[in-house]
């Protein structure tokens, strides 16, 4: 079992509608991360929390650290936010990241 | 202003050659890491360095690959003797420290035929 999982792997919607994806994880962390990469581009970073919520535009990320669990919200979704989304944690005991598989989103007008 | 910087953006060589990536952090940032994600799959640890240290390099494949960084900055990362399983984009990573957000570069993509 990985470490970090994501669901789902894959999600489909029409423009407008609010898109949920998940990131749950089995270690204990430090700070959990919400990556961006558009197909053929680069990697960018949405957000980084330890607790809470943040928003940033028409993006949400929550965390919820006794359950272990973190969601990413996009509110009236856009082709333009078709991209794979990767969730990805920084352990109490290390720097470096563990991530996961990533969440595949593809968004139609 | 700047991003990181990886060079270069592509690079095709032959199986048994040794080739070098370069990354070029954000002024500043004092972490950096290498990453590497094949095709089709995820994104996977390769190394980390505070300053010119590297604290973890657990996720070096094998003792094919090395990495270093001088002065603070500039990071590069050696494959010797390539092999096509080694084919992959080579993402390299800065933050102003270990516990701030990431900066990516758009990474090396490297074709082992």
């Amino acid at each position: 079992k990985n470490e970090v999982e994501q669901s789902p792997q894959n999600l489909t919607a029409q423009e407008g509608e609010f898109i949920t994806i998940n990131c749950s994880y089995s270690v204990g962390i430090s700070a959990l991360h919400w990556l961006q990469q558009h197909p053929g581009g680069g990697i960018v970073s949405l957000f980084m929390l330890s607790s809470g919520k943040k928003k940033h535009g028409r993006l949400i990320a929550t965390i919820n650290i006794q359950e272990k669990h973190s969601s990413l919200h996009i509110t009236a979704s856009h082709p333009r936010d078709s991209a794979v989304y990767i969730c990805a944690v920084r352990g109490w005991s290390t720097d470096k990241l563990i991530f996961g598989t990533g969440t595949r989103l593809q968004v139609f007008p | 202003g700047a991003g990181v910087s990886q060079s270069p953006s592509n690079k095709v060589t032959e199986k048994g050659k040794d080739v070098e990536l370069r990354c070029d952090p954000i002024s500043g940032h004092t972490a950096l890491y290498w990453y590497r994600q094949s095709l089709g799959q995820g994104l996977e640890f390769l190394i980390y360095f505070q300053g010119n240290s590297a604290p973890d390099k657990s996720g070096l494949p094998s003792d094919r690959f090395s990495a270093e960084r001088t002065g603070g900055s500039v990071s590069t990362l050696t494959i010797q003797r390539t092999q096509q399983e080694d084919s992959a984009v080579y993402l390299c990573a800065s933050s102003q420290s270990a516990k701030s957000p990431l900066h990516f570069g758009n990474g090396t993509r490297l074709t082992v035929t």
